[in-house]
């Protein structure tokens, strides 16, 4: 069974404290590893999509890595905007239109 | 605005109620998701459809159903409520060119 889990649960940072969300996976295959944000009350919003081991991927203050069991997300000098839960899912190799399984996310507080 | 429209936004209701949860996808797009949010679950996924047709199932209980219309949009059908179904559920719409879009979500509150 494709499982996700991310750490940690929740996390609490300065304003320009940079740190990683980890999202570890296990799933029979790999057909890509996404990211999203969501805001309280709010549908999750997609951040990046990965395919590959070693790949990585930018937005603004967020750059998100792969390896074959895990993705980061890492996060550098973030702002109060930043504050959110991210949202880690993996989707399983039979095509693209495969249900995305998601981890229980990591709650980001970012304080000024 | 996501392109996927889902609607009623908040929903409350007594237990053993039934109550219905409709979603338009993304223009385009034929595949339809619907997904659980609890507290202590996070998002789980309950089925989805393709062009009109069941494609996948996943955690949904009997209870629950759903269906795709020849428009696209779909609806969810909740039944014999109880209290543990209150949560956000979400529906998602994606395309051949992959990625997920979600909607803002339904509110239920079973009282």
């Amino acid at each position: 069974e494709d499982q996700v889990t991310q750490s940690p649960e929740a996390l609490r940072l300065q304003e320009g404290e940079s740190s990683s969300l980890n999202c570890s996976y296990t799933v029979s295959g790999l057909r890509g590893l996404f990211w999203y944000r969501q805001d309280p009350g709010k549908g999750p919003e997609f951040l990046f999509t990965l395919y590959s081991a070693g790949e990585e991927k930018e937005k603004e203050r967020l750059k998100a890595t792969l390896t074959k069991k895990e993705s980061f997300l890492h996060i550098t000098a973030p702002k109060p905007e930043d504050s959110a839960t991210y949202l880690c899912a993996v989707q399983a190799p039979i095509n693209r239109n495969t249900p995305l399984v998601f981890g229980k996310g990591t709650r980001l507080s970012v304080i000024a | 605005d996501s392109g996927v429209t889902q609607t009623p936004k908040h929903l409350i209701t007594a237990t053993g109620q039934r109550v219905t949860l409709r979603c338009s996808p993304r223009s385009g797009d034929l595949s339809v998701y619907w997904y659980q949010q609890s507290l202590d679950q996070g998002l789980q996924f309950l089925i989805q459809y393709y062009n009109g047709e069941e494609r996948a199932k996943g955690n949904i209980l009997e209870r629950f159903s759903a269906q795709q219309f020849p428009d696209l949009h779909s609806e969810l059908n909740l039944s014999s409520l109880e209290l543990g179904d209150s949560a956000l559920y979400f529906c998602a719409s994606s395309s051949y060119r992959g990625g997920y879009t979600f909607g803002s979500g339904t509110r239920l509150t079973v009282v």
